[in-house]
């Protein structure tokens, strides 16, 4: 079975903070996507990496996919409140066919 | 209205009661799912539903019974609940089945078993 695990659990930081969030497994993955979940609401996508080495940049946040693809990185650069929510990684399952997710780096990004 | 809607967004019920979730997707895609969130474990993925068909059901208890009468609406009928089964229910939907789609989720439903 495909396990990711993420790290921290719960981050609190202040404005303007920077802040790296990870997405690990042991398991080797042909694609990984990154979620945010806000209070309320459902998970919504950020971004999907699909090759090794790959970076990604969304305005603030950077994404990077590990040069053996079984790990995943966020960074935050300048965290503005509206940032706050529960981070989620998620890697095809063994078959391909679905998603497994990690558990979520929870943050709270404080004015 | 576009997006995945459900409702009702919070639900309330004792453990003999009988409710149902809804899921309504206006994105014209070809797969829905359900999945439970729950506050001590990862997203759980419960059923999926590829062209109308059942294609995964995740070992979920019978207490649980899904249906997805055309591509756009899918249903959650519960029955005879437990207390551990309280969550918050997601639903969501892609354009295909598989793990290179993206997936769009609904706002869930809070569920809470008495």
């Amino acid at each position: 079975t495909q396990l990711l695990e993420q790290s921290p659990q719960f981050l609190s930081i202040q404005e303007g903070e920077n802040l790296t969030v990870y997405c690990n497994s042991s398991s080797v993955f042909s694609s990984l996507q990154w979620y945010r979940q806000e209070p309320g609401e459902g998970p919504v996508l950020l971004v999907t990496v699909v090759t090794g080495g790959e970076v990604k940049k969304l305005k603030r946040l950077t994404f990077q996919f590990g040069d053996a693809r079984k790990d995943s990185s966020l960074h935050i650069t300048a965290a503005q409140p509206g940032d706050t929510g529960l981070y989620l990684c998620a890697g095809d399952d063994n078959y391909g066919q679905n998603f497994v997710f990690g558990p979520g780096t929870r943050l709270s990004v404080l004015p | 209205e576009t997006g995945v809607t459900q409702t009702p967004r919070h639900l309330v019920m004792g453990m003999t009661n009988k409710k149902s979730l809804k899921c309504e997707q206006h994105l014209g895609h070809n797969a829905m799912y359900w999945y439970k969130q729950s506050a001590k474990k990862p997203l759980e993925l419960m059923f999926v539903y590829s062209l109308e068909e059942r294609v995964e059901n995740n070992s979920v208890p019978s207490r649980f019974s899904p249906e997805c009468p055309n591509s756009s609406h899918l249903f959650l009928h519960l029955h005879t609940l437990q207390p551990e089964d309280s969550a918050l229910y997601l639903c969501a939907s892609s354009q295909d089945q598989g793990s290179n789609e993206k997936l769009f989720f609904g706002s869930g439903t809070q569920l809470s078993v008495l």
